[in-house]
């Protein structure tokens, strides 16, 4: 089946610092890939969608400049938090498709745990 | 817009106990209807799904139909395990989104 990576699985990192999460499908293409986050015990919120070559799609509320979406290449995309805050700790997973269809389903890595101190 | 209601939990069971998580949906067009699992610190995997109406997915003795005319997804297992216990989420695809439930609690005491 599809698999996708998320790496680091676990960042901890000082308040004013940016820190870079990898997400990569590792045997097949994704031409979008999806950035979620979630609050303890909450459901998971969709922060934006990653379009390879292109600029990503933010959700209402999200904050382009912090939240920076890299989408390189077919396999890879990357999440950068930058200037991080406590407020941003939060668990962060990134999910992919293989065709491009709306209705496929999607598979999603293993998240990436981020705790800003 | 679309969206997706869960029942919300925890919801606490016996071993062997019959479980039903309920899930209604709202949607434009057909969407197909996703439940994901999430075990502590893991991300989600694919439990079942459904694609159109009146299909059932099935997997580990988890069942779920696909019921347009009530607009519903809901979990079914006839006798859970203690392994069982996680956080279920039901899902709905369209429109280039998924819209995720606010996920159930389940927890099986032996």
């Amino acid at each position: 089946g599809a698999v996708v990576s998320q790496h680091p699985s676990w960042v901890i990192c000082k308040s004013g610092t940016s820190v870079k999460i990898e997400c990569r499908s590792l045997d097949f293409q994704a031409t979008t890939m999806f950035w979620y986050r979630q609050f303890p015990k909450q459901s998971l919120m969709l922060m934006a969608t990653s379009n390879e070559g292109s600029k990503a799609t933010y959700e209402q509320g999200v904050e382009k400049d912090k939240f920076l979406i890299n989408h390189a290449s077919l396999t890879l995309s990357t999440l950068t938090v930058t200037s991080a805050h406590p407020e941003d700790s939060s668990f962060y997973i990134c999910s992919a498709g293989t065709s491009g269809d709306p209705y496929e389903e999607q598979y999603f890595g293993p998240g990436t745990r981020l705790t800003v101190t | 817009g679309n969206s997706v209601t869960q029942m919300e939990g925890p919801v606490t069971l016996s071993e062997e106990a019959f479980l039903t998580i309920n899930c209604t949906y709202t949607a434009t067009g057909y969407p197909s209807l996703f439940w994901y699992v999430q075990y502590p610190g893991e991300g989600l995997q694919l439990l079942l799904k459904a694609t159109k109406a009146d299909d059932k997915g099935s997997n580990k003795g988890f069942e779920a139909t696909y019921r347009k005319e009530t607009t519903s997804f809901h979990l079914e297992k006839g006798s859970v395990q203690v392994s069982d216990s996680a956080v279920y989420f039901c899902a709905l695809a369209g429109t280039y989104k998924y819209i995720f439930g606010t996920g159930t609690r389940l927890k099986v005491l032996a």
